[in-house]
């Protein structure tokens, strides 16, 4: 599975929209971009993916780059909850199966 | 709707001690999963099971073994625990995957202290 980059951490005021970056300039056609965010002592919580479109759910949008080589995880209005480490994933379509690679991911942190 | 469910919450072993972690769902998923993290890392697999039946290593399995014991519970054993392996270890289950990319749900985690 490609490798993905993400800054160590940003910040955001309450109420603003947010845009956590992510650079895979190594994935291939077939790597799906998931999001998971992990908040303060619980365990990561699915947010999005996407393959090529970008996509939006009740949580987030997920803008992917029409190179597909970097995306964005977008917060349209942060709130305290949100506040958590954001983990950008690639899963390949066919890889082994359910196996997600964690890095360090993006510390968000929300102030009031 | 109670999830993946994860028990102990908190543990402390000393070095050499035997400890069963265990994990359970009710999500009727046919995968299940066992992650590591350590302080200021992401999560690393142990091992998983993609299905009822089949078990297979991950990134770090050595010094632990797993066991399905049915499609609900998958367990995770330190046989003889070391203070390496002093972490926090989620479990996480997903619909079987085949490729379409399914999402994991995780458990709240075991913190486990060895000293």
């Amino acid at each position: 599975d490609a490798k993905t980059t993400q800054p160590n951490s940003m910040e955001s005021n309450e109420e603003e929209p947010v845009h956590l970056p992510c650079n895979h300039s190594t994935i291939s056609g077939t790597d799906y971009i998931h999001w998971y965010r992990q908040l303060p002592s619980q365990g990561p919580e699915y947010v999005i993916h996407g393959l090529t479109s970008n996509v939006n759910n009740r949580m987030a949008s997920l803008a992917i780059a029409e190179d597909r080589k970097s995306s964005t995880l977008i917060l349209h209005r942060a709130t305290l909850r949100d506040a958590a480490v954001y983990y950008c994933i690639l899963r390949g379509r066919g890889s082994t199966l359910g196996r997600l690679y964690f890095g360090r991911g993006t510390q968000l942190t929300v102030w009031p | 709707n109670a999830g993946v469910t994860q028990t102990p919450k908190f543990q402390v072993l000393k070095t050499g001690q035997s400890m069963t972690l265990q994990c359970a769902q009710d999500m009727n998923h046919n995968s299940m999963y066992w992650y590591r993290q350590d302080p200021g890392m992401g999560l690393r697999l142990i091992y998983y099971s993609a299905s009822e039946g089949t078990t297979d290593k991950g990134e770090v399995p050595n010094g632990y073994n797993v066991s399905r014991l049915n499609k609900r519970e998958f367990s995770l054993r330190l046989e003889s625990a070391a203070p390496s392996q002093t972490s926090v270890y989620f479990c996480a289950s997903s619909p079987l995957d085949r490729g379409t990319n399914q999402p994991q749900h995780f458990g709240d985690g075991t913190r486990l202290s060895i000293l």
